[in-house]
C-alpha cells in the first residue's frame, strides 16, 4: 500500500457546524502533515506530527485542531470556520520527519464554508 | 532563508512539443530537490527527485538534472502528451531535512 487516504473528498459546511477530515496511511510512514492550498497556490504547512505527537503548528487558528490517534491515522476537526477557509486540504506522509525523501501526498478534501 | 524560485505559466503547447519549466533555488548547503505534478481536482503526486549535485532525476519521460554550479533543476520533456496538461510544482527539503519549501507552481496545457 503505497498511498494516503483522505475523506471526504469533498465537504460544504456552514460557519457554526463541526465537521473533521479523515487521512489514513499504510506505508509505516511517522511523519504525517496537514497542508491547506488555495487556487492556483502552493500549498502551505499547517501541522506536523512525528511519532504521533505534534512537532510544529505553523501559527493556525484555534478553529482547526489535529489529532494523531495512532501512527496510521491523523484527523483534522474543524469548528466555527470562516468562509475564506475554504481549500484544498492536503494531508501528507513521510517515511520519517528527514523531508529529503519527499512526501507522499493524499488526494485531498475540498473544503467549501458557507 | 532557502527558497525555490520557478518560471510564470501558465504556459500551453501543442501535443508533442518540447518542454522546459525553469527552477531555481537559494539554500545554504546540499538540499533535495523535487518535481511535484499536481492534476486537476488532484493531490500532489512526486514526479522525480534528486538528492546530490549532478544527479538527475526521471520519470514519464521527464527528467530534471541537479546542477549546483547554476542552482537549477530544470524540468524537461521531450514531447509533451494532453495528459501532461496539470501544475508542476519545483520544491526543495533543506540540508538539515527539517524544512520544505515549494515554488508558486507553473500551469501547462497541451492542446491536441
Amino acid at each position: 500500500d503505497t498511498e494516503v487516504t483522505q475523506t471526504p473528498k469533498h465537504l460544504v459546511m456552514g460557519m457554526t457546524n463541526k465537521k473533521s477530515l479523515k487521512c489514513e496511511q499504510h506505508m509505516g510512514h511517522r511523519a504525517m502533515y496537514w497542508y491547506k492550498q488555495k487556487a492556483k497556490k502552493p500549498p502551505e504547512l499547517m501541522f506536523v506530527y512525528s511519532y504521533e505527537k505534534l512537532s510544529i503548528n505553523e501559527s493556525v487558528p484555534s478553529r482547526f485542531s489535529p489529532e494523531c490517534p495512532n501512527s496510521s491515522l491523523l484527523n483534522l476537526h474543524l469548528h466555527a470556520l470562516q468562509p475564506e477557509d475554504s481549500a484544498l486540504y492536503l494531508c501528507a506522509s513521510s517515511l520519517e520527519r528527514d523531508l529529503n525523501y519527499g512526501y507522499t501526498f493524499g488526494s485531498g478534501t475540498r473544503l467549501t464554508v458557507v | 532563508g532557502d527558497s525555490v524560485t520557478q518560471m510564470e505559466g501558465p504556459v500551453t503547447l501543442s501535443e508533442e512539443a518540447c518542454l522546459t519549466i525553469n527552477c531555481t533555488y537559494t539554500a545554504t548547503g546540499y538540499p533535495s530537490l523535487f518535481w511535484y505534478v499536481q492534476y486537476p481536482g488532484e493531490g500532489l503526486q512526486l514526479l522525480l527527485k534528486a538528492t546530490k549535485a549532478d544527479d538527475k532525476g526521471s520519470n514519464k519521460g521527464f527528467e530534471a538534472t541537479y546542477r549546483k554550479e547554476t542552482t537549477s533543476f530544470h524540468l524537461e520533456k521531450g514531447s509533451v502528451q494532453v495528459s501532461d496538461s496539470a501544475v508542476y510544482f519545483c520544491a526543495l527539503s533543506d540540508q538539515s531535512g527539517n524544512q520544505f519549501y515549494f515554488g508558486t507552481g507553473t500551469s501547462l496545457t497541451v492542446i491536441p
